[in-house]
């Protein structure tokens, strides 16, 4: 079946333009995360979502990030106003409902590059 | 507070050498842990978990509890083992946020 989706793949924006990255989890996923990896780091999480709801929003740096996840399905993440260091790659990952450790899948990424 | 710790960037080894890629941890509680592995040009994906106790690849994992490492290990290294290999650690229950490693970068040198 198929994995999850991220688009764009490379977003390029202007210092302070705004900016939103799409993520598509595997059908019937109901927990959805963003990552943020810098580079030469590991991916850093940022917000997680159970159905609809954020769950734990405690990785978001400021309050110029912000994700919603309207219908439960797929997932935006928004930031405004850009700056340089929001410049990496970020990861959106989603997992099924069940009891237990349960395994992350993760998308491929959209690079974002802030000139 | 909760980190994960892989002290080596890079790890180069011949064809047919023993790897190990060290992972220490800090967890209040008992953690999950995983690694998770990117090849060139594909995404992250999960390589081993220690609940699993499984061997993926060759590669296998170790708890030490009284260490808090988690090494992952393979006796005989081969050319499409070189990726970048992250640790990862979690809660023990439900779905709960990864905490990763820096990653090593290892390279199979045939």
């Amino acid at each position: 079946g198929a994995g999850v989706s991220q688009t764009p793949s490379n977003k390029v924006t202007e210092k302070g333009k705004y900016v939103e990255l799409r993520c598509d989890p595997i059908s019937g996923h109901t927990a959805l995360y963003w990552y943020r990896q810098s580079l030469g780091q590991g991916p850093e999480f940022l917000i997680y979502f159970q159905g609809t709801g954020a769950a734990d929003d405690s990785g978001l740096p400021n309050d110029r990030f912000f994700a919603v996840r309207p219908e439960g399905s797929v997932s935006t993440l928004k930031i405004q106003r850009t700056e340089r260091g929001d410049s990496a790659v970020y990861l959106c990952a989603s997992s099924p409902a069940g009891q237990g450790v349960i395994q992350q899948y993760f998308g491929p990424g959209t690079r974002l590059t802030v000139t | 507070a909760q980190r994960v710790t892989q002290p080596e960037k890079l790890l180069s080894v011949f064809k047919g050498a023993p790897v190990e890629l060290k992972c220490n941890y800090s967890y209040s509680g008992s953690p999950e842990l995983f690694w998770y592995v990117q090849y060139s040009r594909q995404r992250l994906q999960l390589l081993l978990r220690h609940i699993s106790r499984e061997s993926i690849k060759g590669f296998t994992a170790d708890l030490n509890k009284g260490e808090t490492s988690f090494h992952l290990k393979k006796p005989f290294a081969q050319e499409e083992d070189s990726a970048m290999y992250y640790c990862a650690l979690s809660g023990q229950s439900g779905n709960t946020p990864l905490v990763f490693g820096k990653g090593t970068r290892l390279s199979v040198i045939a």
